[in-house]
């Protein structure tokens, strides 16, 4: 079945660190493929997405590359700020027979420290 | 324009109550979720539909959980003699249709079960 694998936490950082939290998945056919961030107290936002493989997400200086070859969706931001803390979670989407769940990681905790 | 809202925020129930979870999509979105997070842990599916018609249930770990949206808006989870394993938090989240695949999730109702 579709399953997700990422980097256990925590991870804690200082402010304008290089941040990498490693993602891999399991999955039939070409699924999408997700970041959602959590921040305290808040709901699921998604951060960014990428449909098929070498596709690039961006937002808010986060990347991530859809790399079908690793299966891979690995986040990186070049420079963390303490607005940053939060968990981060990777998600793909699979589609077909009439549904359209994601299926999440476990998550990642990230704390910046000034 | 409004997010998904659920209510309420937070339930307490005694083991063997029933509860009643509220979720009130995105005005227009066709598709509609409900997800289970376990502490520490990443959403898990529980169900899915579309308009009123309930496409996915095999994320439902039991028969005492049951999900009904009968006019196709404003969803209903239901946990009949609820148990101390049922204690998580239930996200719901709603997308615009077929084929359109961003999920926009509420901020969850977390459910204590004593």
């Amino acid at each position: 079945g579709n399953s997700v694998t990422q980097m256990e936490g925590p991870v804690t950082l200082s402010e304008e660190a290089f941040l990498t939290i490693n993602c891999t998945y399991t999955a039939t056919g070409y699924p999408s493929l997700f970041w959602y961030v959590q921040y305290p107290g808040e709901g699921l936002q998604l951060l960014l997405k990428a449909t098929k493989a070498d596709d690039k997400g961006s937002n808010k200086g986060f990347e991530a590359t859809y790399r079908k070859e690793t299966t891979s969706f690995h986040l990186e931001k070049g420079s963390v700020q303490v607005s940053d803390s939060a968990v981060y979670f990777c998600a793909l989407l699979r589609t077909g027979a009439g549904s359209y769940q994601l299926t999440f990681g476990k998550g990642t905790k990230l704390s910046v420290i000034p | 324009g409004a997010g998904v809202s659920q209510s309420p925020r937070y339930k307490v129930a005694k083991r063997g109550q029933d509860v009643a979870l509220r979720c009130d999509p995105i005005s227009g979105h066709v598709s509609l979720f409900w997800y289970q997070q376990a502490l520490g842990q990443g959403p898990e599916f529980l169900t899915y539909f579309q308009n009123e018609a309930q496409l996915d249930k095999s994320g439902l770990p039991s028969d005492r959980f049951f999900a009904e949206r009968p006019e196709g808006s404003v969803s209903t989870l239901k946990i009949q003699r609820t148990q101390q394993e049922d204690s998580a938090v239930y996200l719901c989240a709603s997308s615009e249709g077929y084929g359109k695949n961003i999920q926009y999730f509420g901020a969850g109702t977390r459910l204590s079960v004593l």
